[in-house]
C-alpha cells in the first residue's frame, strides 16, 4: 500500500545541472501536483495534471517542466538547475480537487 | 485566488494547554483541510470539512462560512503534537490553496 512515493528523497546539484524528480501514486487517482516548500511561503503549486497527458502551469512554473506520459506518473524536470530552486518538494495526487495524498518529500539543495 | 491567512505563524505551549490555530480566506470555498506536517516528514491530512464542527481525539476543527473562517483546536496538548499545521482551501475545480502554515512547539 505504498501511496505516493517520490524518488529521489535527498540530491544536490550544482547550478546548470539538470535532473528529473518522480512522483508514482497507486490509487488510480486523475489529478497529480507539485508543489515547492520554502520558508515562510507555504506550499506552493508548480505544475499539475488532471489527467494522463495533461499538464497545466501553477503559481510557480518558471525554471520547471513536466509529464505525465503515464497515469500513475508525474514527472519534474529542471532543465538548468539555479541557487534559487532549492526547496523541498512535494508530490500529491487525488481522485478530485477537495483533496490531496502527499509524498515524503524531496530536499533539494542547488550550489 | 483565495488568500488563506493563518494566525499566528509560530506558536510555544507547554504540555497541557489548549491550543488554537486560526485560519481566514478571502474568497467563497467548497471545503477546508487542516493538514499536520511534523519536522523533516510528509504532510498528512487531519480533517477535512466544509460546515460546523470536526473532532477526533484531542484535535477539534471548526468552520463558519460566512465569515470564512476556521479554527483548529487541540486541547491537552502534549511534545508529540509538535509540528506545522497548515490549512488549505477548496474553491471549485482549482487546485488546493493553502496558507504559510503555523508552527507549534509543546514544550514538556
Amino acid at each position: 500500500n505504498a501511496g505516493v512515493t517520490q524518488t529521489p528523497k535527498f540530491r544536490v546539484l550544482k547550478t546548470g545541472q539538470s535532473m528529473t524528480l518522480l512522483c508514482a501514486q497507486d490509487m488510480n487517482h486523475e489529478y497529480m501536483y507539485w508543489y515547492r516548500q520554502d520558508p515562510g511561503m507555504g506550499l506552493r503549486l508548480i505544475h499539475y495534471s488532471v489527467g494522463e497527458g495533461t499538464t497545466a502551469k501553477g503559481e510557480v512554473p518558471d525554471g520547471y517542466n513536466v509529464s505525465r506520459l503515464k497515469k500513475q506518473n508525474f514527472l519534474l524536470g529542471l532543465e538548468s538547475a539555479a541557487p534559487s530552486q532549492t526547496s523541498v518538494y512535494f508530490c500529491a495526487s487525488s481522485y478530485t480537487t477537495t483533496e490531496a495524498f502527499f509524498g515524503q518529500g524531496t530536499r533539494l539543495t542547488v550550489v | 485566488k483565495n488568500e488563506v491567512e493563518q494566525s499566528p505563524q509560530n506558536l510555544t505551549a507547554q504540555e497541557g494547554e489548549f491550543i488554537t490555530i486560526n485560519c481566514s480566506y478571502s474568497v467563497g470555498i467548497s471545503a477546508l483541510h487542516w493538514l499536520q506536517q511534523h519536522p523533516g516528514g510528509g504532510i498528512v491530512s487531519l480533517f477535512m470539512l466544509s460546515s460546523g464542527k470536526k473532532k477526533h481525539g484531542r484535535l477539534i476543527a471548526t468552520i463558519n462560512i460566512q465569515e470564512k473562517h476556521s479554527s483548529l483546536h487541540i486541547t491537552a496538548s502534549h511534545p508529540r503534537d509538535s509540528a506545522v499545521y497548515i490549512c488549505a482551501v477548496v474553491s471549485g475545480n482549482t487546485p488546493l490553496v493553502f496558507g504559510k502554515g503555523t508552527r507549534l512547539s509543546v514544550i514538556a
